[in-house]
């Protein structure tokens, strides 16, 4: 069964760069049927997706977050890393990883990950 | 940039009614549309895809109309275990513009 598990820091300063890893288990990023993503959800508002991304590499942004975030993938380690750069404390929370069948939507999500923009 | 606007933001209904929520989409989408469930702590549930399409093992009380710009998620009769936080999404081209969420509380 197909897994996904964000990892990274918890805290952030502001002004710096958040950095956030997906590590997908159970089956293959390198997959042509489905494409990558990473979704936020500030504390007690709603869901705000951030960018995807096809193992080829080939990449899609929110226009809104888009001069500021990089999203890469690692084929070799199952993996899909999100940067956010120079954030502030409106970056504050919790980043889902998920996966996007081109069919069926976001089918399969990560637990979840919180991360606080704080000095 | 497309827009999705969801409504209403909070219902309130009793055990056994049936409710719509509604989501617009500010162009054609075709039927790229997922509804999700959420509940407190937890990542959101796909439970719609393609518009009309349950996923597997989601209820069939639960179910998605629409296509173009306006689609409906209905629940034919609520249970207890569907109190929770509803979005819509669409995923056309790649993109995945959320609905702002309809939070559905017992009255």
């Amino acid at each position: 069964q197909l897994q996904l598990l964000e990892s990274g820091p918890g805290l952030v300063k502001p002004s710096e760069t958040l950095s956030l890893t997906c590590t997908v288990s159970g089956g293959s990023i390198s997959s042509s049927s489905y494409y990558w993503g990473w979704i936020r959800q500030p504390p007690g508002k709603g869901l705000e997706w951030i960018a995807s991304i096809y193992y080829t590499g080939s990449t899609y942004f929110n226009p809104s977050l888009k001069s500021r975030v990089t999203i890469s993938v690692d084929t070799s380690k199952n993996q899909f890393s999100l940067k956010l750069s120079s954030v502030t404390a409106a970056d504050t929370a919790v980043y889902y990883c998920a996966r996007t069948g081109e069919l069926y939507g976001m089918d399969v999500w990560g637990q979840g990950t919180t991360v606080t923009v704080s000095s | 940039d497309i827009q999705m606007t969801q409504s209403p933001s909070t219902l309130s209904a009793s055990v056994g009614d049936r409710v719509t929520i509604t989501c617009r989409a500010s162009q054609s989408i075709s039927s790229w549309l997922a509804w999700f469930q959420q509940k407190p702590g937890k990542a959101p549930k796909l439970l719609i895809y393609k518009g009309s399409t349950l996923e597997s093992g989601v209820p069939s009380r639960f179910s998605g109309s629409g296509s173009g710009t306006e689609f409906t998620l209905t629940i034919s009769s609520l249970q207890p275990d569907d109190f929770a936080t509803y979005y819509c999404q669409e995923y056309k081209s790649y993109s995945g513009t959320f609905g702002q969420g309809t939070k559905l509380e017992i009255k």
